[in-house]
């Protein structure tokens, strides 16, 4: 069983707010990602890490931002949110891979997030 | 680039066997997974092919062909829980440097019907 949690799971706020997406595993796992899923369209990466300090951004452009100081915690800020950041934000972490493991990606249940 | 293909959505009824397909363009092939994916709901891992041939686990198996960029997932004595989308995602080494990065296709929906 996974242990990786995100929140809040809904977030509805106004234009030009600030938030942070929370996202926290219990796993151990060096390897942390934000997906960014839109109903009926695939997942896009937007940020990944793969250790402490270590943060790149992914194939999808994204107007947000993510820290990670600790192992277990990958946060997500917006810094002024927009209408066109209305999506779900999945958050899903991994071991390396190697002889006894896939490197499956572990997901959280979601951030479902709209701007109004 | 990276291109996955995968039909939007299917039918089938309970207790039958259904295949999804799912092709992909990658250079750097480095692994292919599929996941089920509810409604609402974050996706969860249900196989993994890396060497061709079939994987088989329960009641779904999953089959890869390099060569030919193939991949299917067969899903037997289907159930109504089974209704979702299956994802399929292909990691590449050479994806912008990384080994663990996954391109995800738009999934398929699966509709089982009594």
């Amino acid at each position: 069983e996974a242990d990786i949690y995100q929140t809040p799971r809904y977030l509805v706020i106004g234009t030009g707010k600030k938030i942070t997406l929370e996202c926290s595993q219990t796993m151990g796992h060096d390897k942390m990602y934000w997906y960014q899923q839109d109903p009926g369209m695939e997942l896009h990466l937007i940020h990944y890490s793969y250790g402490v300090n270590s943060t790149e951004k992914g194939d999808l452009s994204s107007e947000s931002t993510v820290s990670r100081i600790r192992t277990e915690h990958f946060p997500l800020t917006l810094e002024s949110a927009r209408p066109s950041h209305t999506s779900q934000y999945l958050c899903a972490s991994s071991e390396s891979t190697g002889t006894r493991n896939t490197g499956e990606l572990f997901f959280g249940e979601g951030s479902r997030l709209t701007v109004l | 680039g990276q291109n996955i293909d995968q039909p939007t959505e299917m039918t089938a009824t309970e207790g039958a066997i259904v295949q999804i397909n799912c092709t992909y363009q990658t250079s750097g092939f480095n692994g292919l997974f599929w996941y089920q994916q509810h409604a609402g709901e974050a996706p969860t891992f249900l196989s993994y092919n890396v060497l061709d041939g079939l994987e088989e686990k329960g009641r779904f198996s999953s089959f890869l062909s390099r060569s030919k960029g193939y991949s299917y997932l067969l899903l037997k004595e289907l159930q109504m829980k089974d209704s979702a989308s299956y994802l399929c995602a292909v990691r590449s080494v050479n994806y912008g440097g990384a080994t663990n990065k996954l391109i995800f296709g738009t999934g398929t929906l699966l509709a089982v019907q009594p």
